[in-house]
């Protein structure tokens, strides 16, 4: 089955710095790949996703990055705000059935 | 809209006692499942559903039940809970059954075996 794994574990970034997540999958199938902003107490929150026939896609001040060949993809968060301040969580299709394979997540702290 | 309603928030439990987590959701979504949520594990998948009627394993089924009587509800029924059940669990629905799209959580049920 397909494997996600995250790193690093934690990332601490001073506040308007950027903050770069990577993830690598292993099956070569999987072609959506989401990220998740989980805050304290909450349920994880869909971000942004990618599918596999783009290499790049933003919104405002994030972004997701894609390398096919390498199996990895990486969440990018420029001028990072306390309120970035979360876990993220990335995913990767497996299979059929819209089914997901989670990392394990990254805590990230913004520091003021 | 409501979204993904999970209930209760938190509850404990005796070790050998069941209880039903319920799960709805008000969007028309297809797709619904289970995560537990577990310290250094991530979100690990316990059953699925692609519609009313059928439903499947995930990655982590043992001492779970579920089913899937209408578009909207998904109960997890713990039939004689376990200390090792002692977790987080959200619930998930996405619109399509086939194609890629994302989830939308609810915000989880605190469940702790005693």
């Amino acid at each position: 089955g397909e494997n996600v794994e995250q790193h690093p574990s934690t990332l601490s970034v001073q506040e308007g710095d950027s903050a770069v997540i990577k993830c690598t999958y292993s099956d070569s199938a999987s072609n959506y790949f989401p990220w998740y902003k989980q805050e304290l107490g909450k349920g994880p929150q869909l971000i942004i996703d990618i599918r596999s026939n783009v290499g790049e896609k933003k919104d405002q001040r994030i972004a997701v990055t894609l390398n096919k060949t390498a199996k990895h993809f990486s969440l990018h968060i420029t001028e990072t705000q306390p309120e970035d301040s979360a876990v993220y969580f990335c995913a990767a299709s497996m299979g059929g059935n819209n089914r997901l394979a989670f990392g394990k997540g990254n805590q990230v702290v913004v520091i003021p | 809209n409501a979204g993904v309603t999970q209930t209760p928030k938190f509850q404990v439990l005796k070790t050998g006692q069941s209880m039903t987590l319920q799960c709805a959701q008000d969007m028309n979504h297809e797709y619904m499942s289970w995560y537990r949520q577990d310290p250094g594990m991530g979100l690990r998948l316990i059953h699925y559903s692609v519609g009313a009627g059928i439903t499947d394993q995930g990655e982590v089924p043992n001492g779970y039940n579920v089913s899937r009587s209408t578009t909207e509800d998904f109960p997890l029924r713990l039939l004689s809970a376990a200390p090792s059940q002692t977790s987080v669990y959200f619930c998930a629905s996405s619109y399509s059954t086939v194609a890629n799209y994302g989830y939308t959580f609810g915000s989880g049920t605190r469940l702790t075996v005693v």
